[in-house]
């Protein structure tokens, strides 16, 4: 079945630095890649995927970047604000079932 | 956007009693749904895929017995806590993904469980 590691699990940066969060995944044939966001006691929430047909996709501050070949893809963030502090998920599908794993998480942090 | 429901979002409850989460489609039709747990400061742990018409698919380690699901509808899935016990308190989430090739999952807002 699918793996997905994540790291770092904690990552602190100043008000207006970039922040990068990497995962890497072991089921080659994995072909869609998504991000969350999740706030204290919400939901998930979708900030950007990435497809396998694609290296990179980038939506305003926020930038995927996949590399197939390593099986490994990361999130990056520009110019961040205090309300990008929350926990992010990696997660990428079972290629041989219909569910998506998800990665241990990775609690940003924003310092004023 | 696909929307997903949750209901109750809260419970307390006895230990030793049953509790239902409702999880509904509101605008499209989930032939599949998703049930996570998530404990405090932890990913979210896939439980089981509810199948509409057919028995839930559980992961490993999930005890079928006390997690009861039931998707008897395109639009709603239900997940039974039995004889719930204060090990049980977590975060469940559902989830369900549009038909076709993967996409989006919409996340239900989270059920809150306090065993007590």
């Amino acid at each position: 079945g699918e793996n997905v590691e994540q790291h770092p699990s904690t990552l602190s940066v100043q008000e207006g630095d970039s922040a990068v969060i990497k995962c890497t995944y072991s089921d080659s044939a994995s072909n869609y890649f998504p991000w969350y966001k999740q706030e204290l006691g919400k939901r998930p929430q979708l900030i950007i995927d990435i497809r396998s047909n694609v290296g990179e996709k980038k939506d305003q501050r926020i930038a995927v970047t996949l590399n197939k070949t390593a099986k490994h893809f990361s999130l990056h963030i520009t110019e961040t604000q205090p309300e990008d502090s929350a926990v992010y998920f990696c997660a990428a599908p079972e290629s041989s079932a219909s569910k998506i794993i998800f990665g241990s998480g990775t609690r940003l942090s924003i310092r004023p | 956007g696909a929307v997903v429901s949750q209901h109750p979002s809260w419970v307390i409850c006895k230990s030793g009693t049953s509790v239902k989460i409702e999880c509904r489609s509101l605008d499209f039709q989930a032939t599949t749904m998703f049930w996570y747990r998530q404990f405090p400061k932890q990913s979210l742990m896939l439980m089981a895929t509810s199948n509409e018409g057919s028995k839930a698919t559980y992961e490993q380690g999930v005890e079928k017995d006390k997690f009861l699901i039931n998707h008897a509808s395109l639009t709603l899935s239900t997940l039974t806590v039995t004889s719930a016990h204060p090990e049980d308190s977590s975060f469940y989430i559902c989830s369900a993904n549009l038909a076709g090739e993967w996409n989006e999952q919409f996340f239900g807002p989270g059920t809150r469980l306090t065993v007590l």
